[in-house]
């Protein structure tokens, strides 16, 4: 049973300050690394993919990935109120083309 | 393109009766995914599609439920008959899996109520 874990919060955080978001892993065949947001009420829609060791920026989104320790993080920095939704956590193992989801972390961003 | 479609995006029904879920993939992707999510369970994978073909199907929680994909461009998901443990969202994604390219595109979504 390949698992993927996340705590589901909430995450509180003031404007402007790093949210960090954390999602591990039991499959260590493990190739790719997504994270998804979704706003209540909405799809979730993919913001970061990863799939290889180290960081990887985009914009005030830096996704981190430690196969190792098999764990991949989110962090967004200058948290915005607009940033406040659920982040799912996906990851697909080298032997299939279908990622496993985590259940999310619900993150808010307080003014 | 318009995104994955999904119809209708509410339902509400009584239970007993037959429910019918329409998704439209983005045209060109070879995948096709049902998803349903609810607060207690999360996302869950019921069942996912290959080139019209179904694949993996072991998330389908009961035979109550079943899905069809007749071309490229159409995919059902039916229940019947339908029961109130079946209130969720239900989601269809579609993705084309190649080099550097498997980012899964979500529908809104289907909002269903079973009474």
């Amino acid at each position: 049973q390949k698992e993927v874990e996340q705590n589901s919060g909430p995450l509180s955080v003031p404007e402007g300050a790093i949210a960090s978001l954390n999602c591990t892993y039991s499959d260590r065949g493990s190739q790719s690394f997504f994270w998804y947001r979704q706003y209540s009420g909405k799809s979730p829609e993919l913001i970061m993919s990863i799939y290889s060791n180290g960081d990887k920026e985009d914009g005030r989104f830096t996704a981190q990935l430690n196969k190792a320790s098999q764990y991949v993080s989110l962090l967004i920095r200058d948290s915005q109120p607009s940033d406040s939704a659920t982040y799912l956590c996906a990851v697909r193992s080298g032997g299939s083309y279908i990622p496993t989801f985590g259940r999310g972390t619900s993150l808010i961003v307080h003014p | 393109d318009a995104g994955v479609i999904q119809s209708p995006r509410h339902e509400v029904t009584e239970m007993g009766q037959e429910v019918t879920l329409r998704c439209k993939p983005i045209s060109g992707h070879d995948y096709l995914f049902w998803y349903r999510q609810t607060m207690m369970r999360g996302l869950e994978l019921l069942i996912y599609f290959n080139n019209n073909v179904p694949i993996d199907d072991s998330g389908m929680p009961e035979d109550r439920f079943s899905a069809k994909m007749p071309n490229a461009s159409f995919s059902t998901l039916k229940i019947q008959p339908s029961e109130p443990r079946d209130s969720a969202v239900y989601f269809c994604a579609s993705s084309v899996v190649g080099f550097a390219e498997e980012t899964q595109y979500f529908g809104p979504g289907t909002r269903l109520l079973v009474l």
